[in-house]
């Protein structure tokens, strides 16, 4: 077990309204993760965190905004949902340094459907 | 561009067989390369991982190959366990890219009792 929790597990919305999924982590790690997992797609990263008000996009960004004002939240934003949104997200933190070769410790999902 | 590629979405073993699951990657800059395993519902895990620097890596049933020259790598498990059976993503990663992992598409395996 990580310590990360992830909220909501499951929700489904509307296209056009926005969404925020939280990431909670218990063990004060700097380096904080989110990614999606589509079928085809394997894990993509959307953003990441290096620590306190430190952020910066991964390869599939566009449509997500991300904030961390407190080390143990990493929280991501849908602004305005979309059909192409609907994913299982993870969040995922690195413990090791230095973080290139340490593995992630992934929560357990939220899987976000947008109708 | 895919710079990890998964080329087997699935796989099926006997239980007590080998299984092997592969993965490819294009980008010379990679020089740590891990293995995560995922069962439904839940978030995948770490299984193992190997640096560049070697060609083999064992941690009990799980032995991972690395071929550097072909840019390949392989994950062998001997005995198969009904208990395998998950998604097994393959991820690679470079000092220039710290943290940021990329990740292959996974392989389904099946292990039949």
């Amino acid at each position: 077990d990580a310590g990360i929790t992830q909220s909501p597990r499951h929700k489904v919305t509307e296209t056009g309204t926005p969404v925020t999924l939280r990431c909670h982590q218990t063990e004060n790690h700097r380096y904080m993760y989110w990614y999606r997992q589509d079928p085809g797609h394997g894990l993509r990263l959307i953003h990441y965190s290096y620590g306190v008000k430190d952020t910066d996009k991964g390869e599939v960004s566009d449509g997500y905004s991300v904030s961390r004002s407190k080390t143990e939240d990493f929280l991501l934003t849908l602004e305005s949902a979309t059909s192409s949104q609907t994913s299982v997200y993870f969040c995922a933190i690195s413990k090791e340094q230095p973080i290139y070769n340490s593995p992630l410790h992934f929560g357990n999902g939220t899987r976000l459907t947008v109708t | 561009d895919q710079q990890v590629k998964q080329n087997s979405p699935s796989l099926s073993v006997q239980e007590g067989r080998i299984s092997i699951l592969n993965c490819d990657y294009t980008n010379s800059m990679f020089d740590y390369f891990l293995w995560y395993k995922k069962y439904p519902a839940e978030g995948p895990t770490f299984l193992i991982s190997i640096s560049s620097i070697k060609d083999k890596n064992e941690d009990g049933r799980f032995t991972v190959f690395l071929n550097k020259s072909a840019k390949h790598l392989s994950l062998h498990i001997v005995p198969s366990q009904p208990g395998d059976s998950a998604v097994y993503f393959c991820a690679a990663s470079a000092p220039t890219n710290a943290g940021k992992s990329t990740f292959g598409d996974g392989t389904t395996l099946t292990v039949k009792p």
